[in-house]
């Protein structure tokens, strides 16, 4: 069975612009959740989405977002960079809801200049 | 206070000795804990969980962990290291909060020497 998928692996932007980053889950895996992790804070919750619907959502501002397609792939979208949002943003998916072993993608690493 | 705390940043060690990580959890999250490792630029593995039942955990790569709720703990231990255990292990746990959203301690970085 092909494990969590994240395109891509690498990405720069500069300040200003917004990215898309992509999110395959194990097949028949239904949550996929998000995480940030940064030298400075360590692994952060972003959100989770289950059956296409947003169920949980971390203390990020609101140019964080994301959703979820029927197929349970997932994207997340970040506007107006900064240059704090350079970090390592890693896709986990799970059968059920978080309480349940969470297999976590390689991750896309995000430079912003 | 932090919900999942992992005090030791750095553990060295050296190759063939035994090894303990730990790990301490607070009232705010639920008892359901988990080892992940992260090697160099890759995302996390489970090495293992406790769910409930035994309080004795086995994982893979020959780790294991034990569940103390007096002390509110969930050391990771391993009775002989290799080069290749060099990695990152971040405990973590489920917050009770009725969402179930898992939270991650600081990270312990193991480094085996020769």
């Amino acid at each position: 069975k092909a494990g969590v998928t994240q395109t891509p692996r690498y990405l720069i932007k500069t300040r200003g612009q917004q990215v898309t980053l992509s999110c395959s889950p194990i097949s028949g895996h239904r949550s996929v959740s998000w995480y940030q992790q940064t030298p400075g804070q360590g692994l952060q919750f972003l959100f989770e989405y289950f059956s296409e619907t947003q169920r949980n959502k971390g203390n990020f501002p609101g140019r964080f977002s994301g959703r979820q397609f029927s197929n349970s792939r997932s994207e997340m979208n970040v506007s107006t960079l900064e240059l704090g949002d350079s970090a390592l943003y890693l896709c986990a998916s799970s059968l059920e809801p978080a309480y349940n072993e969470q297999f976590f993608g390689p991750g896309t690493r995000l430079t912003v200049l | 206070a932090q919900s999942v705390t992992q005090l030791d940043s750095q553990v060295p060690v050296f190759e063939e000795a035994p090894v303990e990580l730990r790990c301490n959890y607070s009232s705010s999250v639920s008892v359901y804990l988990f080892w992940y490792v992260q090697y160099p630029n890759q995302g996390l593995q489970l090495l293992l969980k406790y769910l409930s039942g035994s309080t004795l955990v086995k994982g893979i790569n020959g780790f294991e962990a034990e569940f103390n709720k007096s002390q509110t703990s969930f050391h990771l231990r391993k009775p002989s290291v290799h080069i290749s255990d060099t990695a990152e292990y971040f405990c973590a746990a489920i917050l009770n909060t009725g969402f179930q959203k898992l939270v991650f301690g600081t990270g312990t970085r193991l480094l085996v020497s020769p």
